[in-house]
């Protein structure tokens, strides 16, 4: 059975760093790319970028450009989220998903969630 | 920032059918994008409901249905049941920035 396994929820203070992640179990983790969303009642869902566990290859999208950091370890097949610097405004809801290519094709499995909270 | 724009609401009485419009642009439903959609149960992670604009994955009951014409797209659902309280958002892609997944702003589904 295919799952994404995140990594459990976060409470932080501004201008600490945090790296989440996501285990992928039941595939071959080098084949899918993983992408990450930001989830808030205010702005929804926003794709944040993905990254190809096979040669670490990624795509952010500009707007999360020179904000965080996507990565992956195919060794333990895991991806990563980071951030060097948190802001209160990253208090959010974190998911990675799985898609056969960076640009298409959907989002057919989830990862259950990451909560991050970020304290002024 | 949302580009693909839903109603914030729609509702209906069990049985009843509703239909969740999802309007882009030129540069992604209009761009002959593929639209997706997923089903998010309150506090549980989004759900694969439609794929490539009608194509269901396996598992979800032929009581959802997706089309699209130009640059929009709807999801149907008919007989509407307790369980199918939730929101939905439609998803695609976006050639002009940067090359982009995008979201819908979401559509909350209430059950009379």
């Amino acid at each position: 059975e295919v799952q994404l396994v995140q990594s459990g929820a976060e409470v932080k203070k501004s201008g600490e760093s945090l790296k989440i992640s996501c285990k992928g179990y039941g595939y071959n983790f080098s084949r899918y790319w993983i992408a990450w969303v930001r989830q808030t009642p205010g702005r929804g869902l926003e794709w944040m970028g993905t990254v190809h566990p096979g040669d670490s290859k990624t795509r952010l999208s500009p707007s999360f450009q020179g904000q965080v950091t996507i990565s992956a370890d195919k060794s333990i097949d895991t991806a990563y989220l980071q951030w060097t610097s948190l802001k209160p405004s990253d208090t959010a809801m974190y998911f990675c998903m799985r898609a056969a290519s960076w640009d298409l094709p959907p989002f057919d499995y989830w990862g259950q969630g990451t909560l991050v909270i970020v304290s002024s | 920032q949302s580009v693909l724009t839903q109603p914030p609401s729609v509702s209906g009485a069990p049985g009843q059918a509703v239909s969740i419009s999802c309007t882009g642009s030129s540069s992604n439903l209009g761009a002959r994008y593929n639209v997706h959609w997923y089903q998010q149960v309150p506090g549980t992670a989004p759900k694969l409901l439609i794929y490539d604009n009608v194509k269901r994955p396996s598992g979800v009951p032929d009581r959802f249905s997706g089309s699209k014409s130009g640059a929009s797209a709807s999801l149907a659902i008919t007989g509407l049941q307790a369980g199918d309280e939730a929101d939905y958002y439609c998803q695609s892609y976006d050639y002009r920035l940067s090359g982009s997944r995008v979201f819908g702003t979401g559509t909350k589904v209430t059950v009379l």
